[in-house]
């Protein structure tokens, strides 16, 4: 079975302050691993996809995430964040098969405060 | 170029009526994918169609639900004989090819409310 665990549901921080949303998983085989970004009232807009290679791999608006399988885990960072950052972010692994389905993690609420 | 296109965006309807949600999805995407977003489940794949292959409807949660897409193109998700535990965000969502290293291109949704 596949399952992606976000650990925190709600992150707050300052403006300009680093921040990290944490994502693990588990899975009996190989998996691409994915962080999507949910404005309000719109649809989900890719960040940051790992497929295979390099481990750390980096995004769009200065995101980058981390994949460390022997932790299984691929957590999202931004040295400095914005306010325009405040959004649900979303953690998705698929199986790495030929069904392209994704499972979700519950998502995690990013508020960036002034 | 357009992304993926839903309607209506929003849709309020009486308990016990049927709905259709429709997605235009990206000229030339093969895969076309419907998920469900909803306060207490977070985001459950629906169904899955690629190509002229038959689809994956695994995730369907009831036979009140179905869903078709004609020509390779739109899909319509209908749910029959609409329950409360209905409402949520309906999101489908695209990709070039079913392979899993192409990301999907997801719609703004349909926000559905069973009064």
């Amino acid at each position: 079975a596949q399952s992606v665990t976000q650990l925190d549901s709600q992150v707050p921080v300052f403006e300009e302050a680093p921040v990290e949303l944490r994502c693990n998983y588990s899975s009996s085989v190989s998996v691409y691993l994915f962080w999507y970004v949910q404005y309000p009232n719109q649809g989900l807009q890719l960040l940051l996809k790992y497929l295979s290679g390099s481990t750390l791999v980096k995004g769009i608006n200065g995101f980058e995430a981390e994949f460390n399988k022997s932790q299984t885990s691929f957590h999202l960072r931004k040295p400095s964040v914005h306010i325009s950052d405040t959004a649900e972010y979303f953690c998705a692994l698929d199986r790495g098969s030929t069904l392209g389905r994704l499972y979700f993690g519950r998502g995690t609420q990013l508020t960036v405060w002034p | 170029g357009a992304g993926v296109s839903q309607s209506p965006s929003n849709k309020v309807t009486e308990k016990g009526k049927d709905v259709e949600l429709r997605c235009d999805p990206i000229s030339g995407h093969t895969a076309l994918y419907w998920y469900r977003q909803s306060l207490g489940q977070g985001l459950e794949f629906l169904i899955y169609f690629q190509g002229n292959s038959a689809p994956d409807k695994s995730g369907l949660p009831s036979d009140r639900f179905s869903a078709e897409r004609t020509g390779g193109s739109v899909s319509t998700l209908t749910i029959q004989r609409t329950q409360q535990e209905d409402s949520a965000v309906y999101l489908c969502a695209s990709s070039p090819g079913g392979a899993s290293n192409q990301p999907q291109h997801f719609g703004d949704g349909t926000r559905l409310s069973i009064l």
